[in-house]
């Protein structure tokens, strides 16, 4: 079963509004990561964050973790339509050799 | 510079073939992957390398056989597809078996089984 949920599954908002996404997960986690992947294409690494982090930034981006509750969240501010994609979480396996990923968030970004 | 490449980008077969993909990271990286991405875009880890090692091989049938002549490559061969077997298929780098290191993929192989 996957190790990830994410929520919602789609999203559809306007260039300039924020977006957020939600991602939960079964079993003790090490770190979690997010991934974007354009039509197309591959997955993009976009931001770990570990779980000793509560709040990490990197631009326009923005991931909480909340270990207690085993969840995470994805904030895009200022949304633009380039960053219409699919986005995932992941997490590692405690042993390593083994990144699972969540079902996605399909955002779609209306100019 | 591409860093993790793979061929072909499109596969289309008839079902009992014989298909390989190939794929190459140029990022000096110890560990390899291959994912499945299913028309949902689920995606599922089939396999892993270490310094051409396996080390995770999850539950994948037998007519999957990943080979890594060194850790720079890691091929998939499909024997006897199926129409199951249809998805895209994603190969991936990372460093340290990915604790704490993000992946790093290819463009993916979009293979249909006819």
């Amino acid at each position: 079963s996957q190790q990830g949920e994410e929520d919602p599954q789609a999203l559809s908002i306007q260039e300039g509004e924020n977006a957020t996404m939600n991602c939960s997960y079964k079993t003790s986690i090490n770190n979690l990561q997010w991934y974007r992947q354009n039509s197309g294409r591959g997955l993009v690494h976009l931001i770990l964050i570990r779980s000793n982090e509560r709040e990490k930034h990197s631009g326009r981006l923005r991931v909480t973790l909340d270990t207690s509750k085993k969840s995470s969240s994805l904030l895009i501010t200022a949304s633009r339509a380039a960053d219409t994609a699919s986005y995932f979480c992941a997490t590692d396996a405690i042993g390593g050799f083994k990144t699972i990923f969540g079902a996605g968030t399909r955002l779609f970004v209306k100019a | 510079d591409t860093a993790v490449s793979q061929t072909p980008k499109y596969l289309v077969t008839q079902m009992g073939n014989d298909k390989s993909i190939k794929c190459e990271q140029n990022l000096g990286h110890d560990t390899m992957y291959w994912y499945k991405q299913d028309s949902k875009k689920f995606l599922k880890i089939m396999f892993s390398y270490n310094n051409k090692e396996l080390i995770i091989n999850e539950t994948v049938p037998n007519r999957f056989s990943p080979k890594s002549p060194d850790k720079a490559h890691l091929n998939l061969h499909i024997n006897s597809l199926e129409l199951g077997d249809s998805a895209v298929y994603f190969c991936a780098s990372s460093q340290e078996g990915g604790r704490g290191s993000p992946l790093h993929f290819g463009n993916g192989t979009r293979l249909t089984v006819t």
